[in-house]
């Protein structure tokens, strides 16, 4: 089945800077790439999602990327705000019903 | 919002003892999901559920048991229950059993055997 890896584990950064959070995947049919987003003691709510055959997609300040022959994904996120702390899943899937997550990075970003 | 919800919020209960989360959703979703958060935010898919045909994870332990009366709810029956089974518990749902369907999560349940 499908493994998904995410690094950081966690990660700080100051206000106004950029964080970037990647994973990989090892089932080379997956094509749904989803991130989420979660509040301290809230639920994961979808932030971005990347399909497998777009490399790069762009929601204002949140950018993900995806290399297909690497098995890699990343989630960029610019100008960085307090309310931008939380952890973050991405995931990995060939059909919704067998959605791999990652293990979660948390972002503490910093005034 | 309310487009997932589930009850309770919290329960806590003793070890072997049999309790159920309940779980709803109210946007017209084909297909619902369990999945288990454990103390590590490790979220982990338990089962999925679309038009009576279900998928179980396999390292689901058999104590656990999805229980659909109707396509808007997916109930989560547990046996048994063992210290391990401690853990934040979310239903989800998404509009269609294959890949592209955004899943909406619910508020969550956090159990507690002691």
């Amino acid at each position: 089945g499908e493994n998904v890896e995410q690094h950081p584990s966690t990660l700080s950064v100051q206000e106004g800077d950029s964080a970037v959070i990647k994973c990989t995947y090892s089932d080379s049919a997956s094509n749904y790439f989803p991130w989420y987003k979660q509040e301290l003691g809230k639920r994961p709510q979808l932030i971005i999602d990347i399909r497998s055959n777009v490399g790069e997609k762009k929601d204002q300040r949140i950018a993900v990327t995806l290399n297909k022959t690497a098995k890699h994904f990343s989630l960029h996120i610019t100008e960085t705000q307090p309310e931008d702390s939380a952890v973050y899943f991405c995931a990995a899937s060939i059909n919704n019903n067998d959605m791999r997550f990652g293990a979660g990075t948390r972002l503490t970003v910093k005034p | 919002d309310t487009a997932v919800s589930q009850t309770p919020k919290y329960l806590v209960t003793q070890m072997g003892n049999d309790k159920s989360i309940k779980c709803e959703q109210n946007l017209g979703h084909d297909t619902m999901y369990w999945y288990k958060q454990d103390s590590k935010k490790f979220l982990k898919i338990m089962f999925s559920y679309n038009n009576k045909e279900l998928i179980i994870n396999e390292t689901v332990p058999n104590r656990f048991s999805p229980k659909s009366p109707d396509k808007a709810h997916l109930n989560l029956h547990i046996n048994s229950l063992e210290l391990g089974d401690s853990a934040v518990y979310f239903c989800a749902s998404s509009q269609g059993w294959g890949a592209y369907n955004e899943q909406f999560f619910g508020p969550g349940t956090r159990l507690t055997v002691l």
